[in-house]
């Protein structure tokens, strides 16, 4: 099955600064990547994906990039904020079809920590 | 629209014990997952539904039996809870057009 590997797992800015959080997979398959953020006690929220078909896609302060060929992925934040200090996962799947079903399988998580 | 929602939102159960985590949507999606999340482990997947009527296993289905009642309504049976069990449970619904997955709330269940 998948494994998804992310890093660091604590991360820790001062605000204005950028931060990355890196993730590889190992099933060539999977097509679809997703980033979620996670407040504390709450849900994970979905901040950003890309598919297989691209290479980079931006959302104001935040992009994903992908690589294929060396199978990882990676978040960027620009301008980092206080409010952007949560916890961020990771995650892999291959989209409808076959048996996948879009199972997810996130990795371990970064704790973002924005300090002002 | 209320979204995935989770009950109970929290419960303490003895080891042996046996209980029902509820989830229900109104996103009329047609894919329902159980996942457990436990400190420094991400998310891992315990069942999924691609549609009524069916069920699978994920990575870490022993101890667990689940239920699609109908569309709408996805559950999770712990038959003789562990102290192991002892996390945070997410209900999530998956949108077939833009893959995203939406989660609930969580129930944090504890076992003791």
């Amino acid at each position: 099955g998948e494994n998804v590997e992310q890093h660091p797992s604590t991360l820790s800015v001062q605000e204005g600064d950028s931060a990355v959080i890196k993730c590889t997979y190992s099933d060539s398959a999977s097509n679809y990547f997703p980033w979620y953020k996670q407040e504390l006690g709450k849900r994970p929220q979905l901040i950003i994906d890309i598919r297989s078909n691209v290479g980079e896609k931006k959302d104001q302060r935040i992009a994903v990039t992908l690589n294929k060929t060396a199978k990882h992925f990676s978040l960027h934040i620009t301008e980092t904020q206080p409010e952007d200090s949560a916890v961020y996962f990771c995650a892999a799947s291959t989209s409808a079809g076959g048996t996948s079903y879009g199972k997810l399988t996130f990795g371990q998580g970064t704790i973002l920590t924005v300090h002002p | 629209n209320a979204g995935v929602t989770q009950t109970p939102k929290f419960q303490v159960l003895k080891t042996g014990q046996s209980m029902t985590l509820q989830c229900a949507q109104d996103m009329n999606h047609n894919s329902m997952y159980w996942y457990r999340q436990d400190p420094g482990m991400g998310l891992r997947l315990i069942y999924y539904s691609a549609s009524e009527g069916t069920t699978d296993k994920g990575e870490v289905p022993n101890g667990y039996n689940v239920s699609r009642l109908n569309k709408r309504e996805f559950s999770l049976r712990l038959e003789s809870a562990a102290p192991s069990q002892t996390s945070v449970y997410f209900c999530a619904t998956r949108d077939s057009h833009s893959y995203e997955q939406y989660f609930g709330p969580g129930t944090r269940l504890t076992v003791t």
